[in-house]
């Protein structure tokens, strides 16, 4: 089965200006995660969304948002965007989200640069 | 902070050396996973240990899972260059839907 589609794959922006970024989860699976990547940071989680409702939601500002449409895929919006916002951006796609045992399939990311 | 540690932070072998990675933390998981991550890829999970004292073992690699559930270690075995990637451990908590991952041990093995 097709496995997590994340788009774009890169971007460039500038200061101040507002990113959307879309993934499409495994079919099948309702709940999608969103987790930023920096060299330093490491994996930091964004937020979770199952069927349209956010379910949990990282230590970020509220420039971050997201949401979760009725076919699962989500989109994950930055707004006012800083030059501490560049990172590659990962989404994960589970059947019912990142709890216990389940696992998390991951898409390849979208590398956001801000200049 | 990170709510794991993750140790080494980078780790260069030849290959057939052995090499161990350790995950700490002071907070208790309801499991733990492992993942392995590529350049210009997502993470792929390796495993996931659920019980304390349990250990899982995937033809060279090892994993444990402390008793108390608050850490992981990660073994190689005569590790082999295709083993060289960034490894992350992450641990789930109970029922507040995310993964809290470690900052990652970068491993290269060299031929």
């Amino acid at each position: 089965k097709a496995g997590v589609t994340q788009t774009p794959r890169y971007l460039i922006k500038t200061r101040g200006q507002q990113v959307t970024l879309s993934c499409s989860p495994i079919s099948g699976h309702r709940s999608v995660s969103w987790y930023q990547q920096t060299p330093g940071q490491g994996l930091q989680f964004l937020f979770e969304y199952f069927s349209e409702t956010q379910r949990n939601k990282g230590n970020f500002p509220g420039r971050f948002s997201g949401r979760q449409f009725s076919n699962s895929r989500s989109e994950m919006n930055v707004s006012t965007l800083e030059l501490g916002d560049s990172a590659l951006y990962l989404c994960a796609s589970s059947f019912n989200g990142p709890a216990n045992t389940g696992e998390l399939f991951f898409g390849e990311g979208s590398r956001l640069t801000v200049l | 902070t990170q709510l794991l540690e993750q140790s080494p932070q980078f780790l260069s072998i030849q290959e057939g050396e052995n090499l161990t990675v350790y995950c700490n933390s002071s907070s208790v998981f309801s499991s733990l996973q492992w993942y392995r991550q590529e350049p210009g890829e997502g993470p792929v999970l390796l495993v996931t240990v659920v019980t304390g004292g349990e250990v899982k073992k995937l033809k060279r690699l090892t994993f444990q899972f402390g008793d108390a559930r608050k850490d992981s270690s990660l073994h190689i075995t005569a590790a082999q260059p295709g083993d060289t990637g960034l490894y992350l451990c992450a641990g789930a908590g109970f029922n507040d839907y995310k993964l809290s991952f470690g900052a990652g041990t970068t491993v290269t093995v060299r031929a």
